[in-house]
Formats: C-alpha cells, structure tokens, sequence
C-alpha cells in the first residue's frame, strides 16, 4: 500500500462544481501539503500544514481551501472550480518529529482534474 | 520572493553522454533538493543537500551544491535509457526538516539509444 495515497486519481467536472481531493498517509509525519502542477511551471504550492491545528497559505491559494481533519489526513476543496484549475494536484508530507531529520518531502500519485 | 531556474528545460542525450543539469536560485538558502518524476508518476526523492559544497552520488547521478553561487547541479555520467524523466530541484528556505519548497520548472531528460 502507498505510503501517501491520494482520492481520485481521476476526475472530470464541471464549472462551479465544488471538488474535494482527499490525502491520507500512513506515514506518522505531521507536515502535509497540496501543491498544483502545470506543464513547464513545475510545481507550486497551495497549502501546507505542520500540524492539525497549523493551516497556511501558500503561493497560490486563491479558489482553494484544505481542512486537517487529523494528523494523517489532509484535504483540498475547490469551492467553484473554474477551468485554469485543470492540472495535476499532489499531495506531499514530511517529517519534523524526528531529531535531526532533514528529510525531503513524499508525495501521493497525484490527482489529475479537469474542468470543463 | 524566492526563484529557482532550471536550465536547460529539454535534454536529449545518447546514451553514454555525460551532460549537467543546472539549478539557480534567487535567495540565499543552504537546503535543496533533487527529485525525478517518470511520466504520469509521483515525485521521487533522489538527492538533500543541505550545505555548501555538498556533494551527493548514487549510481550515475551526482549532485553538489554552492550556496554562495546559489547554484547546484546534477550531473549524468554515462547516461542509459532508464534515466529518462523529469528533474526537478526545490529550494527550502526554512530550517529544520523539508517546509515549504520551491520548485524549479523542471528539466526533461529524454535519453536515447
């Protein structure tokens, strides 16, 4: 099983519809996040998390919003998705509990959403 | 605000070749990160480099890092088929464990026979 499992992997909608992705990960790491990618702009983050009660803005939050509903699970919402939110959505989590740690983040297999 | 450049975006190589991908950034940060994306997957981890003049090696792929240049490279020695992917490098401005990153655009690495 994966580590950091994002639902759907897949999904079309349509404009004004309001899209959940859900993340869970088995992990134990306290630190989540949703970043966006889009062709020749890599990837930039929405929004983070470094623990349940901790939600943060990221680069381009705008459209979006996220609930921490517990350490292990991390959601994103599209309140009234619009087309240019078409991209590929991945869920990432790190560690910071660790002593010492300087570890990377891990990501989910990512979401691919379009909106028509 | 934070940029990091990624050059060249494109790469075809034969195999064999040896070739270096360039990473630069704006701000002054001692933590970055290699990752590579096959088509359709998820990121993984390749590299941390979390000083200057690090220097990282697993199997063709080497990285270092030069923060008073701002700038780290991964180079292909070598290069076989199966590296074919994207790299992608990621500045972390924060201390302690990976926070909020920030990603190059990417390079594409298409490697061929």
């Amino acid at each position: 099983d994966a580590d950091v499992t994002q639902t759907p992997r897949n999904r079309i909608t349509k404009t004004g519809k309001r899209i959940m992705l859900e993340c869970s990960q088995t992990k134990g790491h306290d630190r989540m996040y949703w970043y966006r990618q889009d062709p020749g702009l890599g990837l930039r983050l929405i929004y983070y998390s470094f623990d349940v009660k901790d939600i943060n803005k990221g680069e381009i939050s705008d459209g979006y919003s996220v609930s921490r509903q517990a350490q292990a699970k991390f959601s994103l919402s599209l309140e009234s998705a619009i087309p240019n939110q078409t991209a590929l959505y991945f869920c990432a989590t790190s560690d910071s509990l660790r002593q010492g740690s300087n570890q990377p983040q891990h990501f989910g297999d990512g979401t691919r959403l379009s909106i028509l | 605000e934070l940029k990091v450049e990624q050059n060249p975006l494109f790469l075809s190589m034969q195999e064999g070749k040896n070739y270096t991908i360039y990473c630069n950034y704006s701000t002054t940060s001692d933590r970055l990160y290699w990752y590579r994306q096959d088509p359709g997957k998820s990121l993984e981890s390749l590299f941390v480099l979390l000083s200057n003049g690090a220097v990282k090696q697993e199997g063709r792929l080497m990285a270092s890092l030069d923060t008073k240049a701002r700038l780290s490279t991964l180079h292909i020695t070598a290069a076989v088929h199966d590296l074919s992917a994207t790299y992608f490098c990621a500045v972390d401005l924060s201390s302690g464990t990976a926070s909020k990153l920030t990603f190059g655009t990417g390079t594409r690495l298409q490697v061929t026979l």
